[in-house]
């Protein structure tokens, strides 16, 4: 099993340049999420997904998009690239998201983000 | 709304030292409680987690952690420090459905092992 896998690995952006992040997972899990790592504010969520077709805003949305089509991909899409979101971005997925199954994620290994 | 203080960005122990990370939560309802491990260039791995059953929650590599509900806190206990334990540690949060299921990370602990 290849788990979460993301790319790229490492990216470096001009401010104002568009790109995907990608995420894949082969587990069949439900649920599908994306977060945000800054020094000193650990993780914070930027959008997640419940099943396919299905999205919702995390606590910091702006500057992403973000779609499901299918069970095993949710790519991330910054459409316009600021310094601000010079990051390391985590996908990260879960089986479910329902009682004692909540907060049972599996990560991706990161994407470091610089945008210049 | 949830939240989760860890106190301490880093840690320093001796290999063979008590390991102790402290986190403390808030949460309107009970809450379900999570710490983390991220190793070097690695996503996170879940350490262990707290759902209501019993207080003391062991996990893998040694660790355990004890829910204190009149302290709110979800403190992370290992006996006796490895090498391998450098990492950084989060303490995690969701308060289920009430708050649509999302987790909220603290800001991370890093721990340093000293031989």
């Amino acid at each position: 099993n290849a788990g979460v896998t993301q790319t790229p690995k490492f990216q470096v952006l001009k401010t104002g340049q568009s790109m995907t992040l990608q995420c894949a997972q082969d587990m069949n899990h439900e649920y599908m999420s994306w977060y945000r790592q800054d020094p000193g504010m650990g993780l914070r969520l930027i959008h997640y997904s419940v099943g396919a077709g299905i999205t919702d805003q995390g606590e910091v949305p702006n500057g992403y998009n973000v779609s499901r089509s299918t069970t095993e991909d949710f790519p991330l899409r910054l459409l316009s690239a600021a310094p601000s979101q010079t990051s390391v971005y985590f996908c990260a997925s879960s089986y479910s998201w329902t009682g004692h199954i909540a907060g049972e994620l599996f990560f991706g290994e990161g994407s470091r983000l610089t945008v210049l | 709304a949830q939240s989760v203080t860890q106190l301490g960005s880093h840690v320093s122990v001796s290999e063979g030292a008590l390991v102790l990370l402290r986190c403390n939560y808030s949460s309107s309802v009970p809450p379900y409680l999570f710490w983390y491990v991220q190793y070097p260039n690695q996503g996170l791995q879940l350490l262990l987690k707290y759902t209501s059953a019993a207080t003391l929650v062991k996990g893998i590599n040694g660790f355990e952690a004890e829910f204190k509900k009149s302290e709110t806190s979800f403190h992370l206990t290992k006996p006796s420090a490895h090498m391998s334990d450098a990492a950084e540690y989060f303490c995690a949060v969701s308060e289920g459905p009430a708050a649509g299921n999302k987790l909220t990370f603290g800001g991370g602990t890093r721990v340093l092992v000293k031989p």
